[in-house]
């Protein structure tokens, strides 16, 4: 079954330190891995894409890896702020082309002043 | 970042009416998507719409759901008949490349 788990599913971090976020997954054929951040009550924003032949990716102070033979990815938050207070969701294709996205639940992450 | 608007932005209804939610993709794109939210929980594809036709579609996606074009621009979700459960975000998605690119969401609430 295509799933996509994450960890942990809460987090609370004070402003200015890091955290890493996971996610595993056993969807097949694997085409791409997403990150999404998604604020209350809004649609999921992109932050990161990677295809099975990239294994970091950064956007800010937002980096993403991705393991495809364990098919892991973690996605790494530097110097946070009190703004990246959202849900981050990993989201994989199933396969190339417009296909549908398999969403894991999100991990919820609080910054704390 | 290209943007996708959905209307209305909060609805809210009688079980067993109907609602219909609308949504104005990219511009020109003849691919989109919706998905539902219920409060939560993980976001859930409910069906892929190309160029005037279903492309694919998810189990929850039954008969009480329907999907149309009216006009060149404007996309429509239509849930007949709503029950309670359906109480949740709906949010359209419309991709461009690799990406796939959310509108803001309508939430929809079931008394």
């Amino acid at each position: 079954k295509n799933q996509v788990e994450q960890s942990p599913q809460s987090l609370i971090i004070l402003e200015g330190k890091n955290c890493t976020l996971q996610c595993n997954y056993t969807v097949s054929p694997f085409s791409n891995l997403r990150w999404y951040k998604q604020d209350t009550g809004r649609g999921p924003v992109s932050l990161t894409i990677m295809t099975f032949s990239e294994n970091t990716k950064s956007n800010g102070r937002y980096t993403a890896t991705l393991d495809a033979d364990t098919k892991q990815s973690s996605l790494h938050i530097t110097a946070s702020q009190l703004s990246d207070s959202a849900s981050y969701i990993c989201v994989v294709t199933r396969s190339s082309g417009y296909s549908t996205l398999t969403f894991g639940k999100g991990t919820m992450l609080l910054v704390s002043p | 970042e290209p943007e996708v608007t959905q209307t209305p932005s909060h609805q809210v209804t009688q079980m067993g009416q109907e609602v219909i939610l609308r949504c104005v993709p990219i511009s020109n794109h003849l691919y989109f998507y919706w998905y539902r939210q219920i409060l939560g929980q993980k976001v859930e594809f409910l069906v892929s719409f190309y160029n005037n036709e279903i492309s694919e579609k998810s189990e929850i996606f039954d008969d009480q759901f329907s999907v149309e074009r009216p006009d060149g621009s404007n996309f429509t979700l239509k849930i007949r008949s709503t029950k309670l459960e359906d109480s949740a975000m709906y949010f359209c998605a419309s991709p461009r490349g690799n990406e796939q690119f959310f509108g803001p969401g309508t939430r929809l609430t079931v008394l």
